[in-house]
Parts: C-alpha cells; structure tokens; sequence
C-alpha cells in the first residue's frame, strides 16, 4: 500500500467553526507533513512530525493545531480560521531511513473553504 | 532569502518534441534536488531526484542535469505526449531523514496534439 489518504475532500467551514482535517497512511513511514498550497502556488511547508514528535514548526499561526496520535495518523485541528486561510491542505509521509533522500508521498489533499 | 525559481509559468509544445524547464535558486546549497509532477487538484507525485555530486539522471524518457556551479537544473521530457501536460515543480533539500523541502514556482506544461 503506497497510498496517502486524506479525509474530507473537500471541507467549507465559518470563521468561528472547529474542524479537523485527516491523513493516514500505512506504509511504515516515521515521518508525516502538513503542506499548504493557494491557488497557482506551490506547496508550503507547515509542520513535520518524525516519530510522532513535532520536529518542525514553520512559524505556522496557533489557529493551526497539528497532532500525531500514532506513526500512521496525522490530524490537523483548525479553529478560528480565516478566508485567507482557503487553500488545499496536503498532507506527505517518508521514512527518515540515515542521511539518504527520502521520497515523500503526498495525499490528494482537503480542498479548504473559508467562509 | 532564499529563491526557487521556474523558467516560466507555462510552457506549450508539439507532441513528439522535447520539452525543457528550468530551476535556478539563489542562497541555497541543495544537498538533493528533486523533480515533481502535479495534476490539478491532486498532490505532488514524485519523478526524479539529483544529487548534489551528480550531474545527470535519467528515467525512461526523462532526464534531469545538475549545475551547482550555475545553480540550475534542467528537466527534459523527450518525446513528449498530451499525457504529460501538468504542473511540474522543482523542489530542493538540504539533509537526509525527514527533509525539509522548498519547492519551485512550477512550470505548467501543455502538450499540444
């Protein structure tokens, strides 16, 4: 299985709304991403998780909330968003195998709606 | 900062030639440079990757080259088909483990018929 699946597809929310987007995958990787990408633009690095332990946070606002409950499982909780914060949401996982390029396999990603 | 940047936003050629597009970067040291191709509305699906003491690559009708010197790379897709029309973005990582990576601007591609 070399799948990345993320749930929902498409997600429209209020600005006081909270809501949770989610990955899985189940190829043994340690290591799972949360990119942001708007329109026309490329993906943008919010967090990496290495064995379930935030590594990187790219200074990414508070109202993005990340959790990794288990090495195949990765949330991201959303709350108090803005219309700015519309984009498709990708979550990616690798290994994290020694000092070696890992590929990274990205999800099809939550198509995110503002309101 | 550093840079990533894409040729151009979108590039159109004739079935059956070789389409070329380019990476340049600025205030960056890659240690691996990678190449991407994206669908609309889907994520990124991994092509090539280069290596820092690598000059060339090659897969099936892809190749890829490596300036360090210049800080570019090309990515050429030869006989190209309507099959290969996408977003293709150039992405740069400078360690092994998990990766921090930074991509490129991205380079449509249309392959005309």
């Amino acid at each position: 299985d070399t799948e990345v699946t993320q749930t929902p597809k498409h997600l429209v929310m209020g600005m006081t709304n909270k809501k949770s987007l989610k990955c899985e995958q189940h190829m043994g990787h340690r290591a799972m991403y949360w990119y942001k990408q708007k329109a026309k633009k490329p993906p943008e690095l919010m967090f990496v998780y290495s064995y379930e332990k935030l590594s990187i946070n790219e200074s990414v606002p508070s109202r993005f909330s990340p959790e990794c409950p288990n090495s195949s499982l990765l949330n991201l909780h959303l709350h108090a968003l803005q219309p700015e914060d519309s984009a498709l949401y990708l979550c990616a996982s690798s290994q994290t195998s020694g000092s070696s390029y890992n590929e990274q396999f990205f999800g099809p990603g939550t198509r995110l709606t503002v309101l | 900062s550093q840079k990533i940047e894409q040729n151009s936003e979108a590039l159109n050629i004739q079935e059956g030639k070789t389409a070329t597009l380019t990476c340049n970067y600025t205030n960056y040291s890659p240690a691996y440079l990678q190449w991407y191709r994206q669908d609309p509305g889907r994520g990124p699906v991994f092509l090539l990757l280069i290596r820092e003491n690598e000059k060339e690559k090659r897969k099936e009708r892809l190749k890829v080259t490596f300036d360090t010197t210049l800080k570019q790379s090309l990515f050429h897709i030869t006989a190209s088909q309507p099959a290969d029309s996408a977003t293709y973005l150039c992405a740069l990582a400078n360690s092994g483990g998990y990766q921090k990576v930074t991509f490129g601007t991205g380079t449509k591609l249309q392959v005309i018929p």
